[in-house]
This record gives C-alpha cells, sequence and structure tokens, in this order.
C-alpha cells in the first residue's frame, strides 16, 4: 500500500527566503507525481505535475524533483511571498492517486 | 468558467439525513473523480468514472454511498443516512485520460463541505 509522508508539517518563514518542502513516498511504481496548491476552505490548484521519466518540473518560481528510486520529491520555492501562504500538497500516481497529509506554509511580511 | 464546477458549495444536514452532491467536469475531460478530505488530512479516493462507467470504489465507500455519472458528464455522489462521521470535504477532479490512470493532470472543484449535525 502505498504511502505518502510530507515533511515538514508546518512551516514559518520571513518574506524573501527560499525554502524546501519534502514528500517521500513507498512504493516506486508511479507514473508521475504531482504537486498542489490548497487555500483553507478551498479546493485543490495544480501546481506542477513530473512524469515518472523526468527529474524536475519548473513554474515561474516553483521547481519540483523526482527521485522515484530513492521515493522522493522536494518542492522549492524561491524568494517565497506572503501570497504564497497555502497547504501544500504532494500526490503520487501509481494505480490511484494518493495523497500526503499536506505542509501549511506561512509566509509574514 | 470553464474549470471543475461543484454545487453545492456548503451542505448542513441533520443526522439520519440523505445528501447529494454535483460535480461538473471540465467539458471535454473523460474521468471524473471524488475524494474526501478532513481536516488536516491530504484528500482520501472514493471512486473514479471513466465516461459513464463507474471503474473503481475505495473500501471507504460503504454501502451508505452511491454516486453516478449517468451521461459521462456530469456526476452525483449521494449519501444516505448520514453520520457525523460523514462531515468532510467533498472534493471532485476530472482529467483527460488517454493513457493509464495516473498519466494525466488532475483539476479539482473548490469541494462540497458536509456538516452532518
Amino acid at each position: 500500500k502505498q504511502e505518502v509522508t510530507q515533511i515538514p508539517a508546518a512551516l514559518s518563514v520571513p518574506e524573501g527566503e527560499n525554502l524546501v518542502l519534502n514528500c517521500s513516498f513507498t512504493d516506486s511504481a508511479i507514473y508521475n507525481l504531482q504537486w498542489f496548491r490548497q487555500d483553507p476552505g478551498k479546493g485543490l490548484t495544480s501546481l506542477l505535475l513530473i512524469q515518472s521519466s523526468q527529474r524536475e518540473q519548473t513554474s515561474g518560481r516553483l521547481n519540483a524533483s523526482l527521485d522515484k528510486s530513492s521515493g522522493r520529491s522536494t518542492l522549492y520555492i524561491a524568494a517565497s511571498q506572503p501570497g504564497d501562504s497555502a497547504t501544500y500538497l504532494c500526490a503520487v500516481i501509481g494505480n490511484k492517486l494518493v495523497f500526503g497529509a499536506g505542509t501549511i506554509l506561512r509566509v509574514k511580511s | 468558467d470553464t474549470g471543475v464546477s461543484q454545487n453545492p458549495r456548503h451542505k448542513i444536514t441533520k443526522r439520519g439525513q440523505n445528501v447529494t452532491f454535483r460535480c461538473d467536469p471540465i467539458s471535454e475531460h473523460n474521468r471524473l473523480y471524488w475524494y474526501r478530505q478532513t481536516l488536516g488530512q491530504g484528500p482520501e479516493f472514493l471512486t473514479y468514472f471513466q465516461n459513464e462507467a463507474q471503474l473503481e470504489k475505495s473500501r471507504l465507500l460503504s454501502d451508505r454511498f452511491s454516486a453516478e455519472r449517468p451521461k459521462g458528464s456530469f456526476s452525483t455522489l449521494e449519501i444516505q443516512r448520514t453520520e457525523q462521521g460523514d462531515s468532510a470535504m467533498y472534493l471532485c477532479a476530472s482529467s483527460s485520460g488517454g493513457g493509464g490512470t495516473g498519466s494525466e493532470k488532475l483539476f479539482f472543484g473548490s469541494g462540497t463541505q458536509l456538516s452532518v449535525l
């Protein structure tokens, strides 16, 4: 059974800092991995999708990496802004989409 | 708006009542998923459709839960005889799956927040 763990559970940083969110998974037989953002009481917004054959994806200030063999992914956020405050969820897609519990990020102005 | 639409946004009901939620996926998407999310947790898979066919159901989907996608477009999720433990955010997602499941990006709706009193 696939299990997805996200560390840290919560993170508070001052504006402008670069930060890294971590995601680990137990079963490396995945098709892809997707990072989402969720604002309080809202649905999920897709940020980046990394196919299993890829090592990383970039979108603006976001960079996601994938090391399938070690069962790890990281989401790097450069020059964080207060508007980045949200919960960040990673999901691995094998036979089904399995989510981690998320990292709650707060960027202080 | 051409995103995934869910109605209602919020539903408050008394224990024992039946509730029904609706999801309208992105129009060209053939796959539709239902998830449930409780506070502080990631979403948990409930069921998924390819067109009108329900291809997989989670063990979380007890016999009080039923989902349909009659014409391969919108979907409904009904919960009968609601219990307080059913209180959660119910999320719908869609994708344009061409290959095996998992190869495509999922797009989520804003969810329906259910509170069972």
